[in-house]
């Protein structure tokens, strides 16, 4: 069974205060793995797919990186805007068992405050 | 080009009532996916459909199902409804999807409330 394993639970940084969040999977076969960004009240918000090890992809203040294992989430120099919770899943597995479906770790719900 | 919109938004039922929830997608987007958001056990998959078709489905229990019309909208209802199917229930759609990853993007979800 695919598991998503996402650290830390919560993150409280100070505005400008580099950090990293990570997501450990296990899962066989990955086909690809995307983080998103949830508001309360509100649905997932997509930020990135990576598809292979040594993929690097980045957004403004964010950075994503993937390898056989994780991927990390890095913020540079956050803003108190970017307070949200944070969501990594993947798609994963062989013939239909993977049509449409994303298997999602439980988040790192980060606060920044100014 | 406008998003994934779900309706309706809120919704209060009793137990053992049933409820229906619609979801359209992305226009051109021709798979929609289903989750549960609880905050106990995360977001869950549902199910997924394309081209009308049921591809793929979680391990939810028969009283979840769902459908997908000739333009892509889909509904899934859930019927004699329990106090643990409280939760937000997010609609997702993507282009083409097929074992390479493709990118889904989510409504802003009803939040189903089950007294």
């Amino acid at each position: 069974e695919d598991q998503v394993t996402q650290s830390p639970e919560a993150l409280r940084l100070q505005e400008g205060e580099s950090s990293s969040l990570n997501c450990s999977y296990t899962v066989s076969g990955l086909r690809g793995l995307f983080w998103y960004r949830q508001d309360p009240g509100k649905g997932p918000e997509f930020l990135f797919t990576l598809y292979s090890a040594g993929e690097e992809k980045e957004k403004e203040r964010l950075k994503a990186t993937l390898t056989k294992k994780e991927s990390f989430l890095h913020i540079t120099a956050p803003k108190p805007e970017d307070s949200a919770t944070y969501l990594c899943a993947v798609q994963a597995g062989t013939g239909g068992t993977s049509y449409g479906k994303l298997t999602f770790g439980q988040g790192t719900i980060l606060t920044v405050h100014p | 080009k406008a998003g994934v919109t779900q309706t309706p938004r809120y919704l209060i039922k009793t137990r053992g009532q049933q409820v229906t929830l619609s979801c359209s997608p992305i226009s051109g987007h021709r798979s929609v996916s289903w989750y549960q958001q609880t905050p106990g056990q995360g977001l869950q998959f549902l199910f997924e459909y394309f081209s009308e078709t049921q591809r793929n489905k979680g391990n939810f229990p028969g009283r979840f199902s769902g459908r997908q019309f000739s333009n892509s909208r889909s509904e899934m209802n859930v019927s004699t409804l329990e106090l643990g199917d409280s939760a937000l229930y997010l609609c997702a759609s993507s282009a083409q999807p097929g074992l390479a990853g493709e990118t889904q993007y989510f409504g802003p979800g009803t939040r189903l409330l089950v007294l």
